[in-house]
């Protein structure tokens, strides 16, 4: 059982660069989320979908685009990346759509470096 | 502006010692409250808090939410090695849309010493 894949792992981008993070689960769950995770700052939600063709912003969607044209995958593009963008993604997905939140299963990240 | 503040930030202590991290919250629409673990890589889900389930409990984890203080706490007792790891607090709320979105602390760094 896959649950959730993220790729890259790594990436280094120049100032610029535009690049796609990938998120794929196997879950068939409704609920599929980014979020950036930076040091002293905890995770912060950049854009969030709760199902194929509906997607919402976060915290911090700023520089990021989104799109959930199937249930499974939920692709982040950084259309002009920014040192500002450093930092470790994570995608997550759950079960739940308004029920209350129903815990959410992580990938194992994606360290991007701008410089 | 919806708010989960957790404490301390970071607590070093040593093995067999019993630790209680705190997390509080000031947010709209709470739904439930949840807590995670991380070790090097993604976090893992430990437990979630609801109104119709406010304790949990699991070997020698657990966690307590009080809604009338907004807050929860998480406890370990005789504690090894292996529960050094960041501790995230995160709090689901009910968004407008009729779903939801979770809202992250900052998480508290526990060192557990040999």
């Amino acid at each position: 059982n896959a649950g959730v894949t993220q790729t890259p792992k790594f990436q280094v981008l120049k100032t610029g660069q535009s690049m796609t993070l990938q998120c794929a689960q196997d879950m068939n769950h409704e609920y599929m989320s980014w979020y950036r995770q930076d040091p002293g700052m905890g995770l912060r939600l950049i854009h969030y979908s709760v199902g194929a063709g509906i997607t919402d912003q976060g915290e911090v969607p700023n520089g990021y685009n989104v799109s959930r044209s199937t249930t499974e995958d939920f692709p982040l593009r950084l259309l002009s990346a920014a040192p500002s963008q450093t930092s470790v993604y994570f995608c997550a997905s759950s079960y739940a759509r308004g029920t209350g939140g129903s815990p959410l299963h992580f990938g194992n990240g994606t360290r991007l470096t701008v410089t | 502006e919806d708010k989960v503040v957790q404490s301390p930030l970071s607590l070093v202590v040593h093995e067999g010692d019993t630790v209680t991290l705190n997390c509080s919250y000031e947010v709209t629409n709470f739904r439930s409250l949840l807590w995670y673990k991380q070790e090097k890589k993604a976090p893992t889900f430990l437990f979630m808090l609801t109104s119709s389930g406010i304790e949990k409990k699991s070997g020698r984890l657990s966690s307590i939410l009080d809604k009338k203080e907004l807050s929860s706490i998480l406890n370990i007792t005789a504690t090894q090695t292996g529960d050094s790891a960041i501790y995230l607090c995160a709090v689901a709320l009910r968004t407008g849309a009729g779903s939801y979105q979770l809202t992250f602390g900052k998480g508290t760094k526990l060192s557990v010493i040999p």
